[in-house]
């Protein structure tokens, strides 16, 4: 059974760095069929699409983000990490990191998602 | 970008059959899927590529499709079914898109 666990800061400042990882137990950040995603929701609201990375390191992210956004990952660790820049309080949100079937292009596993407030 | 469009809200009573409709022209081309968000729980896949369902989802839960929409049906609703609901889609550059979401309300 495979088990992903987000952790990081819950309280980030404006204009700094929101930074999270997410450590992947239960099979192989290497598997060739799998990316490793952050999906995010705001408080009361849907999800969004944060992007994904390969474990060759190869990401695709949100358009809408991307100017903010870096994922990498680690996979000696078995890790995978979020880096999202100059935030705002409408960063606000719960974080979810995600294991997706690259051929189906869906989540077949889910962190339990953390809050991250952005707050002075 | 495209997007897919959801109603906000359905409410059905026990033991009916809801419906919970995702448009997006990019439908017409490229598969849905389907997710259940309890409440303060992380959300959990029902329904793939359209009309499968995963080992271990109830069978009233199943899926259609036509043209530039999906539709979720839930047959023999119960109270346990009363969550919010996700489509979610993928361009063919690996783009991803959500749906807005629907309150499912068991009466």
């Amino acid at each position: 059974q495979v088990q992903l666990q987000e952790s990081g800061p819950g309280l980030v400042e404006p204009s700094q760095t929101l930074s999270l990882t997410c450590t992947v137990s239960g099979g192989s950040i290497s598997s060739a069929g799998y990316f490793w995603s952050w999906i995010r929701q705001h408080p009361g609201r849907g999800l969004e699409w944060i992007g994904y990375i390969y474990h060759s390191g190869s990401t695709y992210y949100n358009p809408s983000l991307k100017s903010r956004l870096s994922i990498s990952v680690d996979k000696s660790k078995s890790q995978f990490s979020l880096k999202v820049n100059s935030v705002t309080v409408a960063d606000t949100a719960v974080y979810y990191c995600a294991r997706v079937n690259k051929l189906q292009q869906l989540v077949d596993y889910w962190g339990q998602g953390t809050l991250v407030t952005v707050s002075s | 970008s495209y997007e897919l469009t959801q109603p906000p809200s359905v409410s059905v009573s026990p033991g009916q059959t809801a419906r919970i409709t995702c448009s997006g022209e990019a439908l017409a081309k490229q598969y849905a899927h389907w997710y259940q968000q309890l409440p303060g729980q992380a959300p959990v896949l029902v329904i793939y590529t359209d009309t499968e369902r995963p080992s271990g989802i109830p069978e009233r839960f199943s899926g259609s499709s036509s043209g530039t929409t999906v539709t979720l049906n839930i047959s023999g609703v119960q109270a346990e079914d009363e969550a919010d609901y996700y489509c979610q889609s993928a361009d063919s550059s690996g783009t991803w898109v959500f749906g807005g979401g629907t309150k499912l309300t068991v009466l």
